[in-house]
């Protein structure tokens, strides 16, 4: 059973641009969480997805907004990046809120 | 504002030492708790989810109790190898009407040496 992917692994990008991240959850799974770690903070909650629907947010600016296809497949985009926005951004997916979440390996960001 | 917190933040111990981490968490409106093994490198891995007061889960040299009157939960592992260095999360979900939002402690970083 093919885990949850994220593209790309690695990305660099300049400060005032945007962004976007994908990430492919395992297959039957419906929920799509997002998050962001910088370092020495731990995993920040941006979003949650369930059948294309958004059903929580994080305490993030609203430059992070994200979506999710029928499929289940999630975009997460960044816009007018900024310096501070470096840093792992991790997808889970899941059964369900008492069900593990199973991570991606993450998308590695640098502003510059 | 919810806050999860781990203890200690970060831990060394020997090959063979049995060792064990805290999780705290505020006791109301509970609804599960994660713990997740964060390899350098690899994503984390579920280790349990846990539900119920009293809960106790194993697996393998590793196992978790849950108190949720009072918000804490421990995670043991009996005779630590090198392979158990880790980063070791626990996660919290309360009952807000639905969704799967995850609230993360910063982490117990374990080094097993030889």
């Amino acid at each position: 059973k093919a885990g949850v992917t994220q593209t790309p692994r690695y990305l660099i990008k300049t400060r005032g641009q945007q962004v976007t991240l994908s990430c492919s959850p395992i297959s039957g799974h419906r929920s799509v969480s997002w998050y962001q770690q910088t370092p020495g903070q731990g995993l920040q909650f941006l979003f949650e997805y369930f059948s294309e629907t958004q059903r929580n947010k994080g305490n993030f600016p609203g430059r992070f907004s994200g979506r999710q296809f029928s499929n289940s497949r999630s975009e997460m985009n960044v816009s007018t990046l900024e310096l501070g926005d470096s840093a792992l951004y991790l997808c889970a997916s899941s059964l369900g809120q008492k069900a593990e979440a199973f991570f991606g390996q993450g998308t590695r960001l640098t502003v510059v | 504002i919810l806050n999860v917190e781990q203890s200690p933040q970060s831990l060394h111990v020997q090959e063979g030492d049995s060792t064990n981490f805290t999780c705290s968490f505020p006791s109301s409106n509970f609804y599960a708790l994660h713990w997740y093994r964060w390899e350098t490198a690899k994503s984390p891995e579920a280790l349990f989810v846990m539900t119920l007061n009293g809960d106790e889960k194993k697996k393998g040299r590793i196992s978790a109790t849950l108190n949720t009157k009072e918000g804490y939960s421990y995670l043991y592992i009996k005779g630590s190898q090198p392979e158990d260095s880790a980063t070791y999360l626990c996660a919290f979900i309360v009952l807000t009407g639905g969704g799967n939002k995850l609230t993360f402690g910063t982490g117990t970083q374990l080094k097993v040496e030889l």
